[in-house]
């Protein structure tokens, strides 16, 4: 089974909101990744969070980590057209292996 | 980073038969991936290729189904055996990013088979 599930499934939003992705895993982890994926494409790596650190920014995008609880969330902030995508969390538990999540169908409407 | 290319990038085959995607990276790497993402689902880890030894399995998949060659640190390949319908998906190779702790991926080939 998937390590990861992510919430929500689908979400829909208009241009210049936010939005908030979840995921959750079930192990430990080294390290956890975002990416999307542009209808049924290659997939663009995001960006990378060290089961050491609990927030990390890259642009418009804000990730943050509770190993605690094991989950992980993505922050777009001010969405843009451009941004209608599906992302995936991943997680690295061994080098260079990642196990996906289910993954978040973003729709940002103009 | 790593520029990775696939080939074919869609195809539409008859069940029964076999295709054999290839995977390009421009530079030299030490593992390689093979993953499958069915329609809407996510991606599934198929086999962990490393230059110069048998291609690791994951659970549920077969080396017989899908049989994969590695001959360079800069090439490989992925067979679908003896297909059918259900092997229908995106079928994506990824690299590791070096130490960067990143993947890398392909732009996917698109299998659908009738």
């Amino acid at each position: 089974s998937q390590q990861g599930e992510e919430d929500p499934q689908a979400l829909s939003i208009q241009e210049g909101e936010n939005a908030t992705m979840n995921c959750s895993y079930k192990t430990s982890i080294n390290n956890l990744q975002w990416y999307r994926q542009n209808s049924g494409r290659g997939l663009v790596h995001l960006i990378l969070i060290r089961s050491n650190e609990r927030e990390k920014h890259s642009g418009r995008l804000r990730v943050t980590l509770d190993t605690s609880k094991k989950s992980s969330s993505l922050l777009i902030t001010a969405s843009r057209a451009a941004d209608t995508a599906s992302y995936f969390c991943a997680t690295n538990t061994n080098a260079g292996k990642s196990t996906f999540g289910d993954g978040t169908t973003l729709t940002v409407k103009p | 980073s790593a520029v990775i290319s696939q080939k074919p990038s869609r195809d539409i085959c008859q069940r029964g038969t076999s295709l054999t995607i290839q995977c390009q990276v421009d530079s030299q790497v030490t593992m390689m991936f093979w993953y499958r993402q069915q329609p809407g689902q996510s991606l599934t880890l198929i086999a962990t290729a490393n230059q110069g030894s048998e291609a690791t399995y994951e659970s549920g998949f077969v080396i017989d189904k899908f049989p994969i060659s590695r001959p360079n640190l800069t090439f490989s390949t992925l067979t679908v055996s003896n297909m059918s319908p259900e092997d229908s998906s995106i079928y994506l190779c990824s690299v590791d990013g070096g130490g960067t702790e990143t993947q890398y991926f392909g732009p996917g080939t698109r299998l659908l088979v009738l």
